[in-house]
């Protein structure tokens, strides 16, 4: 398995544009989450989904963001419109199952610039 | 989730065993013990994980107090490439909340 896809790794943007990161989970996974880390705060989730339906999005610190899981194999979060605070790394992970012994697996991260 | 502490920062030689400590005055019975790493530029990676027992797997050993207040990751022979943050989680046994909390974990410098 590829492990967690995501895209693109890099992206630089100017304030007040649209961006749409993208993650593809590994196969057979039911739970997907979308974290974003930053010096300040560290890694802190936004939202998660199970079986593509949106549990705990208490994360999401804005209006501005909005998340989609489509399908099993898909998500997306976007941001519109972008800020300079919204600079960070985000990170999207699935699991089969929540428990507490589940592991998450990570994708590499997208770097976002907002300028 | 209760809470953690790790020191921010710990040093180690190459090819020498490394320990890195963890504090959870404030665990439950239920809580598991997990432990993640995050690499330079990479997503956070799954290390180990225990309950109450001891558990050794092929990346470390998880060593665990009786009391479960604490815990010590140990690596046996530190190589370059452990240099990382390590995150040391407690998780609900059953999961109530489904994410990982992470804290500020401990950066491990390793030394040729």
């Amino acid at each position: 398995d590829a492990g967690v896809i995501q895209s693109p790794r890099h992206e630089v943007t100017e304030m007040g544009q649209e961006v749409t990161l993208r993650c593809k989970p590994i196969s057979g996974h039911d739970y997907l989450f979308w974290y974003r880390q930053t010096m300040m705060r560290g890694l802190e989730l936004l939202i998660y989904f199970n079986n593509n339906v949106p549990i705990d999005d208490s994360g999401m610190p804005e209006d501005r963001f909005s998340a989609k899981m489509p399908n099993a194999s898909f998500s997306t979060l976007k941001i519109q419109p972008s800020e300079p605070r919204d600079s960070a790394v985000y990170f999207c992970a699935s699991s089969l199952g929540r428990g507490s012994y589940n592991e998450q697996f990570f994708g590499p991260g997208t770097r976002l610039t907002v300028l | 989730d209760a809470k953690t502490t790790q020191p921010n920062s710990m040093e180690s030689n190459e090819e020498e065993p490394v320990h890195l400590p963890c504090n959870h005055s404030t665990i439950s019975g239920t809580d598991y013990i997990h432990w993640y790493r995050q690499l330079p530029s990479q997503g956070p990676e799954y290390v180990i994980h225990g309950l109450t027992s001891n558990v050794n797997n092929r990346m470390a050993s998880l060593a665990i107090a009786e009391d479960r207040k604490s815990s010590t990751l140990i690596l046996h022979r530190a190589t370059l490439r452990d240099a990382a943050v390590y995150y040391c989680i407690l998780r609900d046994y059953g999961g109530s909340q489904g994410n990982l909390i992470f804290g500020k974990g401990t950066k491990l410098s390793v030394k040729p």
